[in-house]
C-alpha cells in the first residue's frame, strides 16, 4: 500500500547549519508530496509540494524536489534559523484513494 | 476566513463518557478528515468525508463515529471513551482529495485525556 517513511529524529542543530530531512515513499499511482511544519502548540500547516516528478517545491528558504527514480522527496534549507525549530512531516496524496499518508515527523531544533 | 475551526481546544472525560468533538471549515472544502496525533506515531487518519452525507473509515476508526449532515461541519463522536484514546485530535479539510494534489488546511488541535 501507499505509505511514506521520514527520518527519525530529533535533529538538533546550530543557527545557519545546513539541514537534510529524508523522506521516501512508496505508491500505486502517481502521487503529488508534501512537507508540512507544526509548531509547537498548533495545528499542521503546508510548507511546499510537487505534484509530478522532477518538480521542485520551495518555500521560505526550504526546498525538496521530487525524485521518481529514487522515490524521495528530500527536505533541504541552506541555512537554518531559530525560528525553523518544529515537527516536519513528510506526506503523500494520489489519484488512487481518499485519503493522505503522513510520515512519523521529524523533529527540528536549532540552537543559538 | 476563519479556517479550520475546532473546539473545544482542551478536554478531560472520565473511562465511558461519551462527547463530541467539533470542527468546521468555511473555505467550501469538499474533503473533511480527522486524524490522531501520538508520539512517535505521525498522524493517523480516523474518518473522513469526501461531501456532505458520505463518509468512510480511515486506519483507527473503532471508537469513534462521524457525520457530514453540512458541507462546513464534521464532527467527531466518541462513544465511549477510553484511556487508549488520549491524544491529540486534529480536523483537517481540502478542495477535494480526487487527484491527492489539494492542499490540507488543518485545525488548531484538540488536546484529550481520558482518565
Amino acid at each position: 500500500g501507499d505509505s511514506v517513511t521520514q527520518m527519525e529524529g530529533p535533529v538538533t542543530l546550530s543557527e545557519e547549519a545546513f539541514l537534510t530531512i529524508n523522506c521516501t515513499y512508496t505508491a500505486t499511482g502517481y502521487p503529488s508530496l508534501f512537507w508540512y511544519v507544526q509548531y509547537p502548540g498548533e495545528g499542521l500547516q503546508l510548507l511546499l509540494k510537487a505534484t509530478k516528478a522532477d518538480d521542485k517545491g520551495s518555500n521560505k528558504g526550504f526546498e525538496a524536489t521530487y525524485r521518481k527514480e529514487t522515490t524521495s522527496f528530500h527536505l533541504e534549507k541552506g541555512s537554518v534559523q531559530v525560528s525553523d525549530s518544529a515537527v516536519y512531516f513528510c506526506a503523500l496524496g494520489t489519484n488512487t484513494g481518499n485519503q493522505f499518508y503522513f510520515g512519523t515527523g521529524t523533529s527540528l531544533t536549532v540552537i543559538p | 476566513n476563519a479556517g479550520v475551526t475546532q473546539t473545544p481546544k482542551f478536554q478531560v472525560l472520565k473511562t465511558g463518557q461519551s462527547m463530541t468533538l467539533q470542527c468546521a471549515q468555511d473555505m467550501n472544502h469538499e474533503y473533511m478528515s480527522w486524524y490522531r496525533q501520538d508520539p512517535g506515531m505521525g498522524l493517523r487518519l480516523i474518518h473522513y468525508s469526501v461531501g456532505a452525507g458520505i463518509t468512510d473509515q480511515g486506519e483507527v476508526p473503532n471508537g469513534y463515529n462521524v457525520s457530514r449532515s453540512t458541507t462546513e461541519d464534521f464532527p467527531l463522536r466518541l462513544l465511549s471513551a477510553a484511556p487508549s484514546q488520549t491524544s491529540v485530535y486534529f480536523c483537517a479539510s481540502s478542495y477535494s482529495m480526487t487527484q491527492g494534489t489539494d492542499t490540507q488546511y488543518f485545525g488548531p488541535g484538540t488536546r484529550l485525556t481520558v482518565l
